[in-house]
């Protein structure tokens, strides 16, 4: 069965600071990955996607994600953050096999101060 | 395009009735997950359908069903009602055609409170 784990449970950051968020998943085969973000009071959205080619991706709102096989790993990042990024972000793994579930990690709440 | 829509979005229970929830995913989407939210477990997968087909279920009790549509709408309904079946209930549909096509898209969800 696939996991996924969120280094962080709630982080706080200034306006202009950078962001990193961690995510590792436990999954022996080929995967895709995501990011999604839930705003106050908003749905979840899809951030950014990964399911093949460039283990860089860009996403929407300036935001990217690594995927680096080896090390089971799709951390999310942001150069530069915005009072506006203050959301729920969550980390979600879908195995490759005859299996359609998605797994999402437990959530990161940042919070960011202006 | 229209987005998934859920309903109703709130909903107030109590314990030993049973509720059922709808969901309308977008368009031409015949793949609709369903998810549970709550702020102590996160997101759980409950289930999956397509075509009028349950692929996939996740660790829940018998309590918790689903059904899908021709029209790929789809329902869950939650029998019995406890305490802790409270939560933010989640749809989310795809293409679902292949393993491919899984980009979710999800609703705004159910607010489910049982007193």
């Amino acid at each position: 069965a696939q996991s996924v784990s969120q280094h962080n449970h709630h982080v706080i950051l200034s306006e202009a600071a950078s962001l990193e968020l961690g995510c590792n998943y436990s999954y022996g085969g080929t995967v895709n990955l995501f990011w999604y973000v839930q705003y106050p009071g908003q749905h979840l959205q899809l951030l950014l996607k990964y399911f093949s080619g460039d283990p860089l991706v860009k996403g929407i709102k300036g935001f990217e994600a690594e995927f680096i096989k080896s090390k089971f790993s799709f951390n999310l990042r942001k150069p530069s953050v915005q009072w506006s990024d203050t959301a729920e972000y969550f980390c979600a793994v879908k195995g490759m096999s005859n299996d359609y579930k998605l797994s999402f990690g437990a959530g990161t709440t940042v919070t960011v101060r202006a | 395009k229209a987005g998934v829509t859920q309903t109703p979005r709130y909903l107030i229970k109590t314990r030993g009735q049973q509720v059922t929830l709808s969901c309308s995913p977008i368009s031409g989407h015949r793949s609709v997950s369903w998810y549970q939210q709550t702020p102590g477990q996160g997101l759980q997968f409950l289930f999956e359908y397509f075509s009028e087909t349950q692929r996939n279920k996740g660790n829940f009790p018998g309590r918790f069903s689903g059904r899908q549509f021709s029209n790929s709408r789809s329902e869950m309904n939650v029998s019995t009602l406890e305490l802790g079946d409270s939560a933010l209930y989640l749809c989310a549909s795809s293409l679902g055609a292949g393993l491919g096509d899984n980009e979710q898209f999800f609703g705004p969800g159910t607010r489910l409170t049982v007193l």
